[in-house]
């Protein structure tokens, strides 16, 4: 069974358009998180949510809008979407205090 | 703020032993964490340190000094497959919230 699972795998689109990300955990945890991989592969938390409620946002823009339905699923809403919005963009789950331990195989969104 | 410092590169060979090490700045310290991760993948969880000293996995060995902010990945009896990136990564936070801000990765190469 995947633990942490992402759809779609990749996504293109073109400058303007909105699109979504969905994310589902079968490991009972209660936070998730998405992270944005650009290209250099660095790895920068975007936001993290805990039993639905959002409890951090790092100053991402507000094109860019989480939801969680439940504490199982974390999705991902774009809208107006960038150039600089390309890269790999990871959902993440984690039950305890060592921090982050599964991630979701990716989805690589590219903007043209 | 918050900061990590680990090298962009390493090369070893099979069978070798290689260090990557990791310093950082923050607040709120809770634990240093080691991810890998192989082109085109997710990162995959190594280990956590929460408390100074030595985790042994396997061929992989995590050390943490929390007095110094520093600590390393150790892995041994390398193998072609140990060629990835490694992050090492802090977990962070208060009763707000927790976060994992990772590093900018070390790119490992192990040669035959």
């Amino acid at each position: 069974d995947t633990a942490v699972s992402q759809t779609p795998k990749y996504l293109v689109t073109q400058m303007g358009n909105d699109k979504s990300i969905k994310c589902e955990q079968n490991l009972g945890h209660d936070t998730m998180y998405w992270y944005k991989q650009d290209s250099k592969k660095f790895l920068k938390i975007m936001f993290s949510y805990n039993n639905k409620e959002l409890i951090i946002n790092e100053t991402v823009p507000n094109r860019f809008s989480p939801k969680s339905p439940d504490k199982a699923h974390l999705n991902l809403h774009i809208n107006s979407l960038e150039l600089g919005d390309s890269a790999v963009y990871f959902c993440a789950s984690s039950q305890d205090l060592a921090g982050v331990r599964f991630f979701g195989p990716g989805t690589r969104l590219t903007v043209l | 703020g918050q900061s990590l410092e680990q090298p962009s590169e390493v090369t070893a060979v099979e069978g070798a032993i290689v260090q990557i090490n990791c310093t950082y700045q923050t607040s709120g310290f809770y634990g240093l964490s080691w991810y890998q991760q192989h082109d085109g993948g997710a990162p995959t969880f190594l280990s956590y340190n929460g408390l100074d000293g030595l985790e042994e996995t396997g061929r992989f060995s995590s050390f943490l000094s929390r007095s110094d902010s520093y600590g390393y990945l150790l892995l041994q009896e390398l193998q072609m497959k140990d060629s990835a990136s490694y992050f090492c990564a802090v977990r962070s936070g208060n009763t707000g919230g927790f976060k994992t801000i990772f590093g900018a990765g070390t790119r490992l190469f192990v040669k035959a």
